[in-house]
């Protein structure tokens, strides 16, 4: 059972905009950076998101994370194929003095 | 540009020992933390434990304190995880990371290995 909750789901069409969600609480979204990955098929994780909603050199700025309270959200707008991945969020827990994850969510493009 | 290859899959009997390698290159190794993380079959992200690259000193999430053990060899640029008296539990891939801010409450991973699969069974 993770820390963080995601849904274990999402999916879209090509083009649209998806919001994944990722629940926590004062211990660790409500007091510290959340980040996200992606990782595609078979592939080792990609750092997608770091200290809220900053994106690394290289990500496509189609891809944007905020974060309100004890929650945050990864929106991917304009969906394309190759965006089909699973995505995981994670933030530091004060209480277990370590980062902690979420179950990730596994994206379709249909 | 920033690489970290890890050792092969490995296949042992339960109460074995098996020791993972990562080794960098591409930057320079003593000024960025190593974080581990463990993805079991078909599961989520699970945070092991970070080794400061500089003074050696191994932090372990819970769970993972006394038979997972982290360690370097500087001289070439290389991280190793030792897992003793292994369970079935403890199936899974194993990745080796670049860290960022493990020591500043934030600790996330900017360059990956490949991972390396370690299957218990007999």
């Amino acid at each position: 059972q993770s820390v963080l909750t995601q849904p274990p789901s999402a999916s879209g069409t090509p083009g649209q905009r998806v919001a994944i969600s990722c629940s926590g609480s004062s211990s660790n979204i409500g007091s510290n950076y959340v980040h996200w990955y992606q990782q595609l098929p078979g592939t080792a994780p990609k750092l997608l998101i770091y200290r809220d909603n900053q994106r690394p050199s290289g990500v496509p700025d189609r891809f944007s994370g905020s974060k309100s309270g004890t929650s945050a959200s990864l929106a991917i707008s304009g969906l394309r194929s190759e965006d089909e991945a699973d995505y995981h969020c994670t933030a530091w827990d004060d209480s277990l003095s370590g980062p902690v994850f979420g179950g990730g969510t596994k994206l379709t493009v249909l | 540009q920033v690489q970290l290859v890890q050792s092969g899959s490995e296949l042992k009997e339960p109460g074995a020992s098996v020791k993972v390698s990562c080794k960098a290159s591409g930057y320079t190794f003593n000024v960025y933390a190593m974080n581990w993380v463990r993805q079991a079959p078909g599961q989520g992200l699970e945070w092991v434990g970070w080794i400061n690259t500089d003074s050696g000193k191994p932090t372990y999430g819970q769970g993972f304190k006394g038979r997972f053990v982290l360690s370097l060899d500087t001289s070439v640029s290389t991280a190793y995880l030792q897992i003793s008296s292994l369970e079935a539990e403890d199936t899974a891939v194993y990745y080796c990371a670049r860290a960022r801010d493990c020591s500043s409450r934030s600790c996330y991973s900017e360059y990956w290995g490949q991972g390396t699969l370690v299957t218990v069974s007999s």
